[in-house]
């Protein structure tokens, strides 16, 4: 979608490996979220960041980590990754603010862990 | 727990049905019920709704919510195979924020055949 980008696109790795997950955006936008998608289970929030080194847990965080060293990437890290983590997993950006934005999701990434 | 409840999960039809997805919740503090069209990747904005009984309105479809009885639906007129897709219903608050995480169900997924 224009002015997000996840990557990888896909991604195969085996359990116990770490894995960093990136969304870049080009909208200036204050807020980034990930989210999960399975079946059976919709979307769900995992962490969202309000700011530069600012972030919260959503929903499902546990087993993921994130950071936001600039307005424009948000990366999500799974530190050990583990079967349950097998998914597909989606940025999005909002701006509450002046001349407000409305969610915008990307790509999304699919992740296999083997 | 906050939930959003969607149905059918799934639903075939013929090209030129009038189809009916339903999404009920539960939440604690209602923000706006919003509807995606999700294809092969990012879900897509279509309708967000905050007050009862307005009906929004989009080419051959049309959305309605009813905040007395805490569900929303979906009607998509006259089908085209183009509209097969994972139609998402989500509470929460379009423009994101500190309370912007959303809340979504699982999804109907509907199939139009020739």
């Amino acid at each position: 979608d224009a002015g997000i980008t996840q990557s990888p696109r896909h991604k195969v790795t085996e359990t116990g490996t770490p894995v960093t997950l990136r969304c870049h955006q080009t909208e200036n936008h204050r807020y980034m979220y990930w989210y999960r998608q399975d079946p059976g289970h919709g979307l769900r929030l995992i962490h969202y960041s309000y700011g530069v080194k600012d972030t919260d847990k959503g929903e499902v965080s546990d087993g993921y980590s994130v950071s936001r060293s600039k307005t424009e990437d948000f990366l999500l890290t799974l530190e050990s990754a583990t079967s349950s983590q097998t998914s597909v997993y989606f940025c999005a950006i909002s701006d509450p603010g002046q001349g407000a934005a409305g969610y915008t999701f990307g790509s999304g990434t699919r992740l296999t862990v083997v | 727990e906050d939930k959003v409840v969607q149905s059918p999960l799934s639903l075939v039809v013929h090209e030129g049905d009038t189809v009916t997805l339903n999404c009920s919740y539960e939440v604690t503090n209602f923000r706006s019920l919003l509807w995606y069209k999700q294809e092969k990747k990012a879900p897509t904005f279509l309708f967000m709704l905050t007050s009862s009984g307005i009906e929004k309105k989009s080419g051959r479809l049309s959305s309605i919510l009813d905040k007395k009885e805490l569900f929303s639906i979906l009607n998509i007129t006259a089908t085209q195979t183009g509209d097969s897709a994972i139609y998402l219903c989500a509470e929460g608050d379009y423009y994101g924020g500190s309370q912007g995480n959303l809340i979504f169900g699982k999804g109907t997924k509907l199939s139009v055949k020739p």
